[in-house]
């Protein structure tokens, strides 16, 4: 169990420009989330898959972003025609079905992509 | 929906000593789950303690505990003993507890925790 990776670490990118964020989940978890979080706030939710599903996303979700987990592993996440109100960084975490094995209910997060837009 | 509130941005306390970091909730659920969760300045979020809904019995982790009110809608957390490794932002954080297993997280904005020497 190596943990929930993010890559990159950073983006930095101009705007107009589409970017493209990984999230590689511990591997037995079938729930795999994706959250925003702006300086001094506190991370807001964006969607969730459970396995290849993506079962909720949120209306902060516009058309500009869109998430796929095609497999049930590792997810992207995509933001197309970047502006400078999606600098941010952007959390991803996963799940374990079985709530007897997750410290109830608790998630496993990553160490996220900082974007910067310039 | 879901709201958490947490009315402090920041505190400070000294090296051994506690501390208590508040938060409020708002919600029209009976069955949900509560956490505080730690994000030190390396970024990545630790769950630290989590409380059901439908235990009475505050819970806790070594030196961190949670007074839960459910009546008041308050889950604040206690931390004692501070130390410097315990410098970071503390986020509440609230799930709700109907679907099985878990789910999306609702977030305060936060408290930044100082400790000083």
């Amino acid at each position: 169990d190596t943990g929930v990776s993010q890559n990159p670490r950073h983006k930095i990118t101009k705007r107009g420009q589409n970017v493209t964020f990984r999230c590689d989940p511990i591997s037995e978890h079938n729930r795999l989330y994706w959250y925003r979080q702006t300086l001094g706030q506190g991370p807001e939710f964006l969607t969730y898959f459970q396995n290849e599903a993506q079962l909720e996303k949120s209306r902060l979700l516009s058309d500009r972003f869109s998430a796929e987990r095609p497999k049930g592993s590792f997810s992207t996440l995509e933001i197309q025609r970047t502006e400078q109100g999606d600098s941010a960084m952007y959390l991803c975490a996963s799940s374990h079905p079985d709530r007897s094995k997750i410290n109830s209910y608790g998630y496993t997060f990553g160490s996220g992509t900082r974007l910067t837009v310039v | 929906a879901q709201t958490v509130t947490q009315s402090q941005p920041e505190m400070s306390v000294q090296e051994a000593e506690t501390v208590t970091l508040s938060c409020t909730y708002d919600t029209s659920e009976n069955n949900y789950y509560l956490f505080w969760y730690k994000q030190p300045p390396s970024r990545q979020m630790i769950l630290v303690i989590r409380q059901e809904a439908y235990k009475q019995q505050n819970a806790t982790e070594n030196r961190f505990s949670v007074n839960f009110q459910k009546a008041a809608k308050s889950f604040s957390l206690k931390i004692s003993d501070s130390q410097l490794g315990d410098t970071a932002m503390y986020f509440c954080a609230f799930m709700r507890g109907n679907t099985g297993t878990a789910s999306k997280l609702t977030f305060g904005t936060g408290t930044r925790l100082q400790v000083t020497l």
